[in-house]
């Protein structure tokens, strides 16, 4: 596709529950990012793909974060026992090396109740 | 201290006005500065990039850094309602393997 693409566009959970966030990022961009954005503040990184790996994870706030890139493509976010503390718009973006300008995705909507 | 730091606002102008946006970095080897422009419910979109010292321009928008005073701003020439937005400066600075750092935002309302 022409952008960054994520699902589901929204998505509500119960406490305790285990979730996955998908992110397509545009064709041919190799860095991919996760950030989180609760209400009026700015995107918080969470974790950086280069290719495959996870070239940078220390954003993840612990270790019921966790986030896959198996194809250096498509990646996803998982969470497990969600809180309600997780609720947050969940961004995703990419970019054409690391130092390239950053697109991002429309986001997740998480509610966790 | 922060490393990247906005006025929150928010920034409130009247219709045609230049609003004038404003960004403070904490690490003097960033090279790269970004501005995304946010609406409710949105996600970011990029605005400008500025790379070197000085002003570069994009239709209404102007973009200005000065690096030895560890500033950047955007400024919106002729202001409309639809610039209501909130809007992110981003800095690519030297340290760390992750390097983007976004600041809070500065909310604008533009008035008619």
């Amino acid at each position: 596709g022409a952008g960054v693409s994520q699902t589901p566009s929204n998505k509500v959970t119960e406490k305790g529950k285990y979730v996955e966030l998908r992110c397509d990022p545009i064709s041919g961009h190799t860095a991919l990012y996760w950030y989180r954005q609760s209400l009026g503040q700015g995107p918080e990184f969470l974790i950086y793909f280069q290719g495959t790996g996870a070239a940078d994870d220390s954003g993840l706030p612990n270790d019921r974060f966790f986030a896959v890139r198996p194809e250096g493509s498509v990646s996803t976010l998982k969470i497990q026992r969600t809180e309600r503390g997780d609720s947050a718009v969940y961004l995703c973006a990419s970019s054409f090396g690391q130092e390239g300008t950053q697109y991002f995705g429309p986001g997740t909507r998480l509610l966790v109740l | 201290q922060k490393e990247v730091e906005q006025n929150s606002g928010p920034l409130s102008v009247p219709e045609g006005a230049i609003a004038s946006l404003n960004c403070t970095y904490s690490d003097r080897g960033s090279q790269s500065f970004f501005w995304y422009r946010q609406y409710s419910g949105k996600s970011p979109e990029l605005i400008m990039s500025i790379y070197s010292n000085g002003d570069k321009e994009d239709g209404r928008f102007t973009a200005q850094l000065n690096k030895a005073s560890q500033y950047v701003s955007l400024l919106i020439r002729d202001s409309q309602p639809s610039d209501s937005a909130t809007y992110l400066c981003a800095v690519y600075t030297t340290s760390g393997t992750y390097k983007y750092i976004f600041g809070t935002g500065t909310r604008l309302k533009v008035l008619a």
